[in-house]
């Protein structure tokens, strides 16, 4: 079956643009996670969601950041008036049940590579 | 808050010998998960290996085993007859609460042919 899927690859975008980043996860599963990652760094976690619940935004950097999940299925991070510290590969990841971390894998997509020149 | 820390930036092996990579780890909660996973240059995170904090039995994958030292809070990785498909950033990561897996910020491993 089908793994996660991201898209754009690759965003190349002006400082002060809005862009926005798609993230189809594998089907049935039921949480979602968005995760930034600088270069050189870690993943650092942005946001969850978990079914129909109100999603976990405790992770988001700033108010230009939010993010959408239609029902159990595709999710879009949108990040306003972009800024150069926004550059990083945005990776999003599925999970058959969410919350703490395990014993359900979480499956990451390819993630988006973000440029703001 | 939860921590995790790596710190070895950059590991090299020859092919078909062991490497260890560390991992050490701070967290309140009493329920946790560990794991490793493994990010060649095509970004796609890969899981190597898990471990429920509450087992006491280490857990092993093929070549890849850990040792687990829970009132040390070390999750070290080890890998055997290394591959050159092995090399990668390997990453340690620690779950257990809402908010998604925290990462430390990698290892390097080289693979010597």
């Amino acid at each position: 079956g089908a793994g996660v899927s991201q898209s754009p690859s690759n965003k190349v975008t002006e400082k002060g643009k809005d862009v926005e980043l798609r993230c189809d996860p594998i089907s049935g599963h039921t949480a979602l996670y968005w995760y930034r990652q600088r270069l050189g760094q870690g993943l650092e976690f942005l946001i969850y969601f978990q079914g129909n619940s109100a999603p976990d935004k405790s992770g988001l950097p700033s108010d230009r950041f939010s993010a959408e999940r239609t029902g159990e299925s595709v999710s879009t991070l949108t990040i306003q008036r972009t800024q150069q510290e926004d550059s990083a590969v945005y990776l999003c990841a599925s999970s058959l049940v969410g919350g703490v971390g395990g014993p359900y894998e979480q499956y990451f997509g390819p993630g988006t590579r973000l440029t703001v020149t | 808050a939860q921590t995790v820390t790596q710190s070895q930036p950059e590991m090299s092996v020859q092919e078909a010998e062991t490497v260890t990579l560390s991992c050490t780890y701070d967290t309140s909660e009493s329920d946790y998960y560990l794991f490793w996973y493994k990010q060649p240059p095509s970004r796609q995170m890969i899981l190597v290996i898990r471990q429920e904090a509450y087992k006491q039995q280490n857990a092993t994958e093929n070549r890849f085993s850990v040792n687990f030292q829970k009132a040390a809070k070390s999750f070290s990785l080890k890998i055997s007859d290394s591959q050159l498909g092995d090399a990668a950033m390997y990453f340690c990561a620690l779950g257990g609460g809402a908010d998604g897996l925290t990462f430390g910020k990698g290892t390097h491993l080289i693979i010597q042919p």
